[in-house]
């Protein structure tokens, strides 16, 4: 069975700060790595995701995220954040080819000015 | 660009009641899901069809069922509506098993008195 942890439910953050979000999986088989980020009164929207190739991958508005398979993480960052980044941000993981996703409880980060 | 439309973004009903939650995506997605969404539990899988009329049960299926008669439409009904189903209620259709991103749409929060 998969699972997802993500280790921090709240982030507060001053603007133009770095944060990092961290993100944890468990897995016996391959799998995909996703993170999504929900902003208020909205659905969930891709930031990123994890396939193959080149470990640090480049999303959307900024973010980036790292696999390392030793260490079963996938964080997110970003150098400077804004206080628009404030939102929900949900880490996902997938078997290869499979159907369901596996989403973790969320980090609620807090861009203060 | 993907759309996934819900047909109430808020719900208020009884408890007893049957609810219809309807769904409909515009780019001919072969997968559709029906998540809840809960603070601190982050995303839970209720039902998932990888095809018309072809379902499947997700984690947490007890008191929900679901209909899919076209491609483009997956509903979500509880037949007899609860207390504990007061939640946010997620749609997201994808186009392939595995890597591909799940498209979501806005969400309906339901609430039952």
């Amino acid at each position: 069975a998969q699972s997802v942890t993500q280790l921090d439910s709240q982030v507060p953050v001053f603007e133009e700060a770095p944060v990092e979000l961290r993100c944890n999986y468990s897995s016996s088989v391959s799998v995909y790595l996703f993170w999504y980020v929900q902003y208020p009164n909205q659905g969930l929207q891709l930031l990123l995701k994890y396939l193959s190739g080149s470990t640090l991958v480049k999303g959307i508005n900024g973010f980036e995220a790292e696999f390392n398979k030793s260490q079963t993480s996938f964080h997110l960052r970003k150098p400077s954040v804004h206080i628009s980044d404030t939102a929900e941000y949900f880490c996902a993981v997938i078997n290869t080819g499979g159907f369901k996703t596996i989403f973790g409880a969320g980090t609620r980060l807090f861009v203060k000015a | 660009d993907v759309k996934v439309t819900q047909s109430s973004r808020y719900l208020v009903k009884r408890t007893g009641e049957k609810v219809f939650l309807e769904c409909v995506q515009d780019m001919d997605h072969e997968n559709m899901f029906w998540y809840r969404q809960d603070p601190g539990l982050g995303l839970r899988l209720i039902y998932f069809s990888y095809d018309v009329k072809m379902k499947e049960k997700g984690d947490i299926p007890e008191g929900y069922s679901v209909s899919r008669e076209k491609k483009e439409r997956f509903s979500l009904i509880l037949e007899s509506a609860s207390t504990n189903q007061t939640s946010m209620y997620l749609c997201a259709s994808s186009p392939y098993r595995g890597d591909s991103e799940q498209y979501f749409g806005p969400g309906t929060r339901l609430t039952v008195t």
